[in-house]
């Protein structure tokens, strides 16, 4: 079946290490995206790709960094730089703009 | 800039009818979506919006009025497990990013 995978759903983390937070598609979808998610805040936007080797900034980009070298993932690692880096964090795909997008399962991080 | 506004939370009852509204202001406006969140889950897809009017899917209908940036989430019928958190998208057609609404926090008791 096709889905979108993020792994692990559970990290913790301790206080000024990095950490990469896994998100793979076999939907065949060409953008995909990254949205962090916070109680009373709604789900804010990190980066987004919409082609491989190509991605762009979102409104609270900052402590954050992707990369995108293949087709189907797109991994978000959260550095030490992030002030708040605890969090639910969501990655999705999209095929294109009518058809919205496609969310995996999140990753919970917790830094301590 | 962009801002979408929705009620926090909401109450009702089993086998009511409840309208969860919202309303946008966002650059380059291109469709409204909604989603269904549970708690600690990912949002699921419900209704898509682009042009003016309304949309029906079963118990759910979601309208839009573009030009009063207005669009409603409409539930019938209403069961336990539709309590959930409903999510107000809009989707910004030069970016083809989502902007999301902090949620409404629907709780349906019997």
């Amino acid at each position: 079946d096709g889905g979108i995978t993020q792994s692990p759903k559970y990290l913790f983390r301790k206080e000024g290490q990095n950490v990469t937070l896994s998100c793979e598609q076999n939907l065949n979808h060409d953008a995909m995206y990254w949205y962090r998610q916070d109680p009373g805040q709604g789900l804010r936007l990190i980066y987004y790709s919409q082609i491989v080797n190509d991605f762009q900034k979102g409104d609270i980009a900052e402590g954050y960094s992707v990369s995108r070298e293949k087709k189907e993932s797109f991994p978000l690692t959260v550095t030490s730089a992030q002030k708040n880096p605890t969090a639910f964090y969501l990655c999705a795909s999209s095929p294109g703009q009518a058809y919205g997008y496609t969310f995996g399962s999140g990753t919970r991080l917790t830094v301590v | 800039g962009q801002n979408i506004d929705q009620p926090t939370e909401m109450t009702a009852t089993e086998g009511a009818i409840v309208q969860i509204n919202c309303t946008y202001q966002t650059s380059g406006f291109n469709g409204l979506f909604w989603y269904q969140q549970h708690a600690g889950e990912a949002p699921t897809f419900l209704s898509y919006n682009v042009l003016d009017g309304l949309e029906e899917k079963g118990r759910f209908s979601s309208f839009l009025s573009r030009s009063k940036g207005y669009s409603y989430l409409l539930l019938k019928e209403l069961q336990m497990k539709d309590s959930a958190s409903y999510l107000c998208a809009a989707l910004r057609g030069g970016y083809s990013t989502l902007t999301f609404g902090k949620g409404t926090m629907l709780l349906v008791s019997p």
